[in-house]
């Protein structure tokens, strides 16, 4: 089955404590993308990728880092967390074909909590 | 910045039709359409590309105004499964970046 898989769900952490949420695409996708929503903004792209070792910034990097080592998994690192990045985050992945984005497929998100 | 979506929420009965904007401020690329039912993620509705042709989807189409850089989303006879919220997201250019508006909430009553 296609699907983007995103781990953990749930998370509640401490203000400070590293984290990284994963993220797996298994349709061999050249684009990725991280994204979080909170009420009233809708989604903002935190990083994207358009390919193995091609990351850039979206609207909202500070306080995150991402990595594409390999072309379905897209983790995001959050090194020193603050309450500010409680969050629901969610991850897709696209054909992105010809340096363009298609259809993007959403994982099921990931609710964090910091504290 | 965010594209703007209007309205905020609508309120419809099943069966009537509605229109959900989402304009900006800059020149566009393209335009991406989503919906998210509640607890769910986003699931892809249609693109538009500038200079391309208006698309559709079931009964839900939409346009993309290049000279007003505005795009607009078409709920034809809606139906209770159209419940959700509409996100719209721009493309200036090809790269990859994408800008999302805050959302329409739409509510589909019998």
């Amino acid at each position: 089955e296609a699907q983007v898989t995103q781990n953990p769900r749930y998370l509640i952490t401490v203000t400070g404590k590293k984290l990284t949420v994963t993220c797996s695409q298994n349709m061999n996708h050249e684009y990725m993308s991280w994204y979080r929503q909170d009420p009233g903004l809708g989604l903002r792209q935190i990083y994207y990728s358009m390919n193995v070792e091609v990351t850039d910034k979206g609207d909202v990097p500070e306080g995150y880092k991402v990595s594409r080592k390999e072309k379905r998994n897209f983790p995001l690192i959050l090194e020193s967390p603050s309450p500010n990045q409680t969050s629901l985050y969610f991850c897709a992945s696209s054909a992105g074909l010809a340096g363009e984005v298609h259809e993007q497929y959403f994982g099921p998100g990931t609710r964090l909590t910091v504290t | 910045q965010q594209p703007v979506q209007s309205p905020q929420a609508v309120i419809l009965r099943e069966g009537e039709d509605a229109v959900i904007n989402c304009s900006s401020s800059k020149a566009l690329y393209s335009v991406h359409w989503y919906r998210q039912k509640h607890g769910e993620a986003p699931v892809f509705l249609m693109i538009l590309l500038k200079g391309g042709e208006q698309k559709g989807h079931e009964k839900i189409s939409a346009s993309f105004n290049e000279k007003k850089q505005q795009s607009s989303l078409y709920l034809t006879a809606s139906q209770l499964s159209y419940s959700g919220t509409y996100f719209c997201g721009t493309e200036f250019r090809s790269w990859g970046k994408l800008q999302f508006g805050a959302g329409t909430q739409v509510v589909v009553t019998p």
